[in-house]
């Protein structure tokens, strides 16, 4: 079974700066999918960035970017020039390769990007 | 392109009851997952749908069903209704072959059970 585990149930950032949030996760497989969704009060979710497990460069989607470190099993999510309309709950999320699209999800950072 | 849509939007359940949630898929999409995501918590994959045939379940009970429709779209069933199952329900669709990875999800159904 695979596990996610999201440290920091609320962070808080000035506009403008930069936030890191941090994601472990455990597993057995060697072949698998990580991703960051926002779930912003609209209660919407909305994937943010996602890394291929197989790839070693860290993915990139203009302000966010991932620190993916498949040794120790980490996976963390650096926001760069925060804006207010980044305020919502992020979730870090796991998806083994293969024919069952299952989704197992973190209990989410709360991020508060403040004027 | 029409989003996943879902409804309805909220909706109250006195315990014991039965309710049926709906989904309809993004375009083009085949797969519809379901999810429960408890207040506070991280959605929980109940259960997905491929062509119509059930392909995966999470750790949920046999009172939670559901189907698939030649069109896609979806329901979620739940029977005798227990206060726990009080949540907000989330559906998602993909399209296996094009990444498939990536589901794109409806805006949920918030379902109060009293």
């Amino acid at each position: 079974a695979q596990t996610v585990t999201q440290s920091q149930p609320e962070m808080s950032v000035q506009e403008a700066e930069t936030v890191t949030l941090s994601c472990t996760y455990d597993t057995s497989e060697s072949n698998y999918y990580l991703f960051w969704y926002k779930q912003p009060p609209s209660r919407q979710m909305i994937l943010v960035i996602r890394q291929e497990a197989y790839k070693q460069q860290n993915a990139t989607e203009n302000r966010f970017s991932v620190n993916f470190q498949k040794a120790a099993k980490s996976f963390s999510l650096k926001i760069s020039d925060s804006q207010l309309g980044d305020t919502a709950m992020y979730f870090c999320a796991f998806k083994v390769q293969g024919s069952n699209y299952k989704l197992t999800f973190g209990k989410g950072t709360l991020l508060t990007v403040n004027p | 392109e029409t989003g996943v849509t879902q409804s309805p939007t909220h909706l109250i359940k006195t315990r014991g009851q039965q309710v049926t949630l709906r989904c309809s898929s993004q375009s083009g999409h085949n797969t519809v997952s379901w999810y429960q995501q408890a207040l506070g918590q991280g959605p929980q994959f109940i259960f997905q749908y491929y062509r119509e045939e059930e392909n995966g379940r999470g750790n949920f009970p046999p009172r939670f069903s559901g189907l698939q429709f030649p069109n896609y779209s979806s329901e979620l069933n739940v029977n005798a209704l227990e206060l726990d199952d009080s949540a907000l329900y989330l559906c998602a669709s993909s399209l296996p072959g094009q990444g498939g990875y990536e589901q794109y999800f409806g805006p949920g159904t918030r379902l109060t059970v009293t």
